[in-house]
Parts: structure tokens; C-alpha cells; sequence
């Protein structure tokens, strides 16, 4: 069956560096999305990407879709305090919205 | 935000009594879910309401019974819950189909004692 991991589990970051969590799948995706959750709050959509080799910004996020459409990274560039939370990838599966497991991101000023 | 609404916050029940956790979405959107989300687990998917018809059951325990009375509204009817049942309940809507987002309610965090 189809396995998807997310990578790491845990991220500490020292506020100013850059880091990037990755999400991998054992088959082709039809499109991946992006969440945030921030600690004591709710997934909150980021971003979706279709298409194969997508890039997609926002500020100093970037996302990214990989050519053979089985993995997926975010890039954070210049990590602030506000960047920590849970970043969660999430997939359609036999029609239901997968969500992975995240990787918890703690800033160290 | 308030795109999605959920009340109680926060409930505290005892294992017998019967709670209901209310979610209400103003996004227009024709899909509702709740999900379960515990302490280092990933987010588990219990019910989806297409057009205010159940279209999902993840094997989800019978205490737990769902009511989508319209498109806006979502209901979980809580009954007999066990100790294992406290986790954070959230609710979540979008248009129907696989290529859109889903917007999350705050949650509720359930207790049970």
C-alpha cells in the first residue's frame, strides 16, 4: 500500500537559519498540500502544488513538488519565533484528504 | 478567523454522561469533516458529509454518532466515551472534490474523566 513519511519529526532551529522538511511518498501523487498548525491552534491550509517540478512562494516559504510527483519540500528561509508550529503535508487517497505526520518546528531565539 | 466554528472550546465529561460538539462553517462550502487529533498521532479522519450525505466512516466507534442536519452544520453526538476518547476534535469544510483545501474550525478539547 502506499506509504507516506514526513521528514523529521522534530526540527530545532535557531532563529536566522534555514531548514526544510520533506514529505515522501512510495507512489505517484495526484497533488499535495501544505498546513501549519501553530502550537495550541488548528491546521491552517498553506499551499497546493499540481504539477510535476512545481515551485511555489510565499515570502519565505518555499514549496516544492519533485518531478516524478512522489515527494514534496518546504523550504523556510531566515526562521523567525512566528515559523514554530507543526507543518503537515496532506494527499488525496481513495478520495480522502491523508494528513502526514509533521514535523513539529521549535525556534530558538 | 471565523470561517469555522466550534463550541463547546473545551468539555470535561464523565463516561456516562452524553455531550454534542456543534460545528458551523461560513465558507459556503458543501463538504464537512471531523477529525481526531491526539497526542503525537497524526490526524485521523472519522466522518465526512458530502451535500449533507454521510460519504465516510473511518471504523469509527458507535459512541461517536455524527448529524449533518445541512450544508453549514455538523454535529458529533458523544455517548459513553472512554478515558482513551480525550484528544482534540476538530471540524473542517471545503467544496467537494480533490483538488480543493480544507479549512479547519479551533477545535474542541475533550476531557474524559
Amino acid at each position: 500500500g502506499q506509504q507516506v513519511m514526513q521528514i523529521p519529526q522534530y526540527q530545532h532551529v535557531q532563529e536566522g537559519e534555514d531548514f526544510t522538511t520533506y514529505c515522501n511518498s512510495s507512489t505517484t501523487l495526484s497533488n499535495i498540500q501544505w498546513y501549519k498548525q501553530r502550537p495550541g491552534g488548528h491546521p491552517v491550509f498553506l499551499i497546493q502544488l499540481v504539477k510535476s517540478g512545481e515551485v511555489k512562494k510565499q515570502k519565505r516559504l518555499t514549496f516544492q513538488f519533485g518531478e516524478a510527483k512522489k515527494n514534496s519540500s518546504l523550504h523556510i528561509t531566515a526562521t523567525q519565533t512566528t515559523d514554530v508550529g507543526t507543518y503537515f503535508c496532506a494527499w488525496y487517497s481513495w478520495g480522502k484528504l491523508q494528513f502526514g505526520a509533521g514535523t513539529q518546528v521549535v525556534v530558538t531565539p | 478567523e471565523t470561517g469555522v466554528t466550534q463550541t463547546p472550546r473545551h468539555l470535561v465529561m464523565g463516561m456516562t454522561n452524553k455531550k454534542s460538539l456543534k460545528c458551523e462553517q461560513h465558507l459556503g462550502h458543501n463538504a464537512m469533516y471531523w477529525y481526531k487529533q491526539s497526542a503525537k498521532k497524526p490526524l485521523e479522519l472519522m466522518f465526512v458529509y458530502n451535500f449533507k450525505e454521510q460519504t465516510e466512516n473511518n471504523s469509527v466507534p458507535s459512541r461517536f454518532s455524527p448529524e449533518c442536519p445541512n450544508s453549514s452544520h455538523l454535529f458529533l453526538h458523544l455517548h459513553t466515551l472512554q478515558p482513551e476518547d480525550s484528544a482534540l476534535y476538530l471540524c473542517a469544510s471545503s467544496q467537494v472534490g480533490q483538488s480543493y483545501e480544507q479549512y479547519f474550525g479551533p477545535g474542541t478539547r475533550l476531557t474524559v474523566t
